[in-house]
């Protein structure tokens, strides 16, 4: 009865490697978004997708690409990982087409180390 | 870029005391909020203040806004070990198509 669940919780592997992260909520949210916590706890948006279409897209490598199969569903796959990508990975989700009017209600993350 | 500031960094009380965080940030916001994460877990949300409000309370929370200094706290009353964690903020832009902009947090540390 999860709200918000990511797999796995913690991934480690390779340089060079590619990966993927998965996330469903089951809150019926439209939106639903994927952060970076760094080893300093900054928080960083990386991308926002509103009923599977992309709406926030930050400077971002594009060897980052998230996929929404469905509204609930939310992944992000990295090609070819590198020492700096190691950090925490936060999926989120909130009501509203988007946008910052609601609380967002977060996933217990994904850390990524690097090797 | 980082909208939201976080004061002090680090907070160390005793149990029973209250803890007040505050919050700075730069541009207009449609709201401001408020998490707490605890260590090796996700963020939850704990109250949402906005833009036309002063001051919301939720059980022990206390968050005020302050538009013109662009400014908020966050008092927690009668702290208990429980409340150890990092208290972030975060700003609502007043944009379409954006997203929460967190601050670095504030670390308080609540001993029995």
């Amino acid at each position: 009865d999860t709200a918000v669940s990511q797999t796995p919780k913690y991934l480690v592997t390779q340089m060079g490697n590619d990966k993927s992260i998965k996330c469903e909520q089951n809150l019926g949210h439209d939106t639903m978004y994927w952060y970076k916590q760094d080893s300093k706890k900054f928080l960083k948006i990386m991308f926002s997708y509103n009923n599977k279409e992309l709406i926030i897209n930050e400077t971002v490598p594009n060897r980052f690409s998230p996929k929404s199969p469905d509204k609930a569903h939310l992944n992000l796959h990295i090609n070819s990982l590198e020492l700096g990508d190691s950090a925490v990975y936060f999926c989120a989700s909130s009501q509203g087409g988007g946008g910052a009017s609601y609380g967002y209600t977060f996933g217990s993350g994904t850390r990524l180390t690097v090797v | 870029s980082q909208q939201g500031e976080e004061d002090p960094q680090a907070l160390s009380i005793q149990e029973g005391e209250n803890a007040t965080m505050n919050c700075s940030y730069k541009t207009s916001i449609n709201n401001l909020q408020w998490y707490r994460q605890n260590s090796g877990r996700g963020l939850v949300h704990l109250i949402l203040i906005r833009s036309n409000e002063r001051e919301k309370h939720s059980g022990r929370l206390r968050v005020t806004l302050d538009t013109s200094k662009k400014s908020s706290s966050l008092l927690i009353t009668a702290s208990r070990a429980a409340d150890t964690a990092s208290y972030f903020c975060a700003t609502g832009p007043n944009q379409a198509g954006t997203a929460l902009i967190f601050g670095k947090g504030t670390t308080l540390s609540v001993s029995s």
